[in-house]
């Protein structure tokens, strides 16, 4: 069955660095992949979408790359802020396109000390 | 801010009651989607709908029904509650036939089941 993986562990880093969150998936050939970030307590907030012939897409401080080759995709959040403190979400659509109909990784917690 | 509200906020019930979640869909979205988030976990999708008609579904029994009325707006309905329906339930709209359809997420419903 398809399946998301994104790093259990939590990310600890230093305000100013860049943070590198990582997202395997297996057994699916994705159109597109989206990133999400969650706050506690609150629903996921759509940060960005890669469609699978862009191999790297940016927005602000963000980076998503999309290698569908090693089935993995980074997302880099530079110069990194203690308001950037979140849980962050990769996602996959189940359907043949872009279906809204997502799949999920447990995202990866990640915690910028100032 | 999305514009995707959701009630109630927070929800006890026992086992075996059944219960009904409320959403209302952001301003011109046609399509509401809902998800179940288990505690550490990612959201897992329950089932779409679109045009008042369900659009698909995931691994969820029957117990989990929906609806989705001519003002696009949604009920979730749980018959016969176990424990492990705990969760954060998500609403998300978006508007199918758009080619990079994010989803815009509500705050959720926490359910506490006893």
């Amino acid at each position: 069955s398809q399946k998301i993986e994104q790093n259990s562990e939590a990310l600890n880093i230093q305000e100013g660095k860049t943070a590198t969150l990582t997202c395997n998936y297996t057994n699916y050939s994705p159109a597109y992949l989206q990133w999400y970030r969650q706050d506690p307590g609150r629903g996921p907030v759509f940060l960005l979408l890669i469609r699978e012939n862009e191999k790297e897409k940016r927005k602000e401080r963000l980076k998503v790359t999309f290698d569908t080759t090693l089935k993995q995709s980074l997302f880099h959040i530079t110069a990194s802020q203690p308001a950037d403190s979140a849980t962050y979400l990769c996602a996959l659509d189940r359907g043949s396109g872009n279906t809204g109909k997502l799949i999920f990784g447990q995202g990866t917690t990640l915690q910028v000390k100032p | 801010e999305t514009g995707v509200t959701q009630s109630p906020t927070h929800l006890i019930k026992t086992r075996g009651q059944q219960v009904t979640l409320r959403c209302s869909s952001q301003s011109g979205h046609n399509t509401v989607s809902w998800y179940q988030q288990a505690l550490g976990q990612g959201p897992q999708f329950i089932f779409q709908y679109y045009r008042e008609e369900e659009n698909g579904r995931g691994n969820f029994p029957p117990r989990f029904s929906g609806l989705q009325f001519p003002n696009y707006s949604s009920e979730l309905n749980v018959n016969a509650l176990e424990l492990d329906d705990s969760a954060l339930y998500l609403c998300a709209s978006s508007l199918q036939g758009r080619n990079d359809e994010k989803l815009f997420f509500g705050s959720g419903t926490q359910l506490s089941v006893l």
